[in-house]
């Protein structure tokens, strides 16, 4: 089967720096997406990673890791507006989004 | 320019009574999918289209059926409802499938099914 692990929840302090980890165990493989879901709102699109390595996009960076089946979302200085779920999805063979059950970020002052 | 918009926002069924979820897009998007979000779980799609006049079952189609007679439309009805049912249910297109192509979402619907 298709699987996708993330964290449930995480805790953290504003102004740090916190890492969101996810796996993935999927039938094919064409890139790795990362979206934020604030509470009651609909999710949106962050990053994209198809190829191994980092990719920096202001405070936000994602690396992946294919040989692995593992990303990281890296969010650097974070601001009380970061508290939100951070969302993993892998595109398969199919070109369907199979999706992780999101990590909670809780930003503490 | 509005982007997704789903129609209604919220709504309370019976077991066994139908309704229908409108989903409405202005990007011009071929692509437009249907999923349902449950707590401790990742987004299911339920059903998905690639263009006017065309379906396809996603994941979880059992209970739902769609329709995409407009391209910027795609509806999603519950013809008998059940508590199962009970979601959040968003809309998402996006220009095509594949490589680093965004989906953009709906606000989403909520329904509860008593």
């Amino acid at each position: 089967g298709q699987n996708i692990d993330q964290p449930t929840e995480m805790t953290a302090t504003e102004g740090a720096i916190v890492q969101i980890n996810c796996t993935y165990q999927t039938s094919g493989f064409n890139g790795l997406f990362w979206y934020q879901q604030h509470a009651g709102e609909a999710p949106t699109f962050l990053s994209y990673n198809v190829l191994d390595g980092l990719e920096e996009k202001g405070r936000f960076s994602s690396f992946l890791s294919r040989s692995k089946g593992y990303s990281y979302l890296l969010l650097k200085e974070l601001q009380m507006k970061d508290s939100a779920s951070y969302l993993c999805a892998v595109l398969d063979s199919n070109y369907q989004l199979i999706w992780g059950a999101g990590t909670k970020l809780i930003i503490k002052p | 320019n509005a982007g997704v918009t789903q129609t209604p926002k919220f709504r309370v069924l019976k077991t066994g009574q139908s309704m229908t979820l409108l989903c409405a897009q202005d990007m011009n998007h071929e692509y437009m999918y249907w999923y349902r979000q449950d707590p401790g779980m990742g987004l299911r799609l339920i059903h998905y289209s690639v263009g006017e006049g065309t379906t396809a079952k996603g994941e979880v189609p059992d209970g739902y059926n769609v329709s995409r007679l407009k391209k910027q439309n795609f509806l999603l009805g519950l013809e008998s409802a059940a508590p199962s049912q009970t979601s959040v249910y968003f809309c998402a297109s996006s220009l095509t499938s594949g490589g680093a192509e965004t989906q953009y979402f709906g606000p989403g619907t909520r329904l509860l099914v008593l």
